[in-house]
């Protein structure tokens, strides 16, 4: 199975600030990585597919980037609404789809 | 817009059964694959289970496999979720979640979930 795995597990961010999110697979994934944000009580909701290109209705302060084992989601200038949590997913090497344990972006 | 709408959770005892349903109006169902993810209490996210667009082909977890089946009736824009000798580690919230083809890739749309209890 493909390990994914995010960091920081917590990442504290001003409001305005730019907040860089990691996710690394235990092996190349290419470029079947998804980015999902959730928040307290509700569903996933999907933000990047294909490691960089952003889902319909995304702001354009999310950017996704990386390939291979290492990939990147950065929201830049963050505001009030994008503090949640977010979730990487392959979906190169499957079953199973394999998805990350998580980073928690709160407000600093 | 996409809708998906999952019902059938609830609490049940140690080995027991539910079946979960996700109805899907909307959009051409039978166009897309289908995925069930779940989330225990406090937790990530983990994938459960697949099915290709016309049902054909199915994928499981390893915790779920021989316990678990997935199915849908693409008549009546439906996917289900029968789920046997319920352990629990089971207890979780289940999400349903389409895919953006035939073949299940990522998930473009979830529906709000149906949380399912076992007690033990």
């Amino acid at each position: 199975d493909i390990v994914m795995t995010q960091s920081p597990a917590t990442l504290s961010v001003s409001p305005g600030e730019r907040a860089t999110l990691a996710c690394r697979a235990s092996q190349s994934v290419s470029s079947n990585l998804a980015w999902y944000q959730q928040k307290p009580g509700q569903a996933p909701r999907l933000l990047i597919f294909d490691a960089s290109t952003r889902a319909t209705g995304i702001s354009a302060r999310f950017s996704g980037s990386g390939s291979g084992t290492e990939f990147t989601l950065t929201i830049s200038s963050l505001q009030s609404e994008d503090f949640a949590f977010y979730y990487c997913q392959q979906y190169y090497k499957w079953p199973p789809m394999t998805f990350g344990q998580g980073t928690k972006v709160e407000i600093k | 817009e996409v809708q998906l709408l999952e019902s059938g959770g609830g609490l049940v005892q140690r080995g027991g059964s539910l079946r979960l349903s996700c109805a899907a109006p909307g959009f051409i169902f039978r166009n897309y694959a289908m995925t069930w993810v779940r989330q225990a209490p406090g937790k990530g996210l983990e994938w459960v289970s697949s099915i290709t667009g016309s049902g054909g082909i199915t994928y499981y977890a390893d915790s779920v496999k021989g316990r678990f089946t997935i199915s849908r009736d693409n008549s009546k824009n439906t996917l289900f979720l029968q789920m046997n000798s319920l352990r629990a580690e089971d207890t979780a919230v289940y999400y349903c979640a389409k895919a953006e083809s035939r073949r299940p890739n990522w998930f473009d749309s979830w529906g709000q979930g149906t949380l399912v209890s076992v007690s033990s």
